[in-house]
């Protein structure tokens, strides 16, 4: 049973374009979410974070938006960049719980045509 | 400079062979964990620990083994129990205080069955 899913294995945009990467979670209890960034051989670098009690967070060219009656969020990259090409993992937890860890998607692999 | 080390980077082993993993950290993080990566998999969690001296089981603990005897060390024992172990093996940690805030990874390691 996933609990986080990133329904599309993959997505290609043109360089200078928006990317709009999709998250959706079945678990009622997450309330904090965040996004990770991986290259091939190396381990996930955070991306950008948001809890609950917001709907939207900006870092950047990096928004993430939370849509919590639909159980879905949206990372937003723009412009995107040919370095944004990399593997990206949703990632919810439930903060408040006594043994909190971190519940990954199966992450979508971007690639940023230049 | 503060960070978490995962050693070796590639490791090859024999079938029917243990083998362990080695993860240090040393940004005072109480919590660490053991993830594995596989192709269109995600990341799925192994084992992890809240504290020393205690560890729970994760998602896909079958085959594997770890200890939490220091703070800063949390090695994981591949053993020959494990189906599958070719895979890419990240561990992390994190400040129990802050929760899933300061989640950092290790670079990883890869681990062949030949």
């Amino acid at each position: 049973d996933q609990q986080v899913k990133q329904n599309s294995p993959s997505l290609s945009v043109q360089e200078g374009r928006i990317s709009i990467l999709n998250c959706d979670y079945t678990n009622s209890m997450f309330d904090y979410f965040l996004w990770y960034k991986k290259y091939p051989a190396e381990g996930p670098t955070f991306l950008i974070s948001i809890s609950s009690i917001k709907d939207k967070n900006e870092d950047g060219r990096f928004t993430v938006f939370l849509n919590k009656s639909a159980k879905h969020l949206s990372l937003h990259i723009v412009p995107s960049q040919p370095g944004d090409s990399a593997v990206y993992f949703c990632a919810a937890s439930a903060i408040s719980g006594a043994n909190s860890k971190l519940t990954f998607g199966k992450g979508i692999t971007l690639s940023v045509r230049p | 400079d503060g960070g978490i080390t995962q050693s070796p980077k590639y490791l090859f082993r024999k079938e029917g062979q243990n083998v362990t993993l080695s993860c240090e950290q040393n940004l005072n993080h109480d919590a660490m964990y053991w993830y594995r990566q596989d192709p269109g998999q995600g990341l799925r969690l192994i084992y992890y620990s809240q504290i020393v001296n205690d560890f729970q089981k994760g998602d896909i603990a079958e085959g594997y083994s770890v200890s939490r005897e220091k703070k800063e060390s949390f090695p994981l024992t591949v053993t020959s129990a494990q189906k599958n172990p070719t895979a890419f093996y990240l561990c992390a940690s994190t400040d129990r205080g802050r929760r899933v805030w300061g989640y950092t990874f290790g670079s990883g390691t890869r681990l062949t069955v030949v």
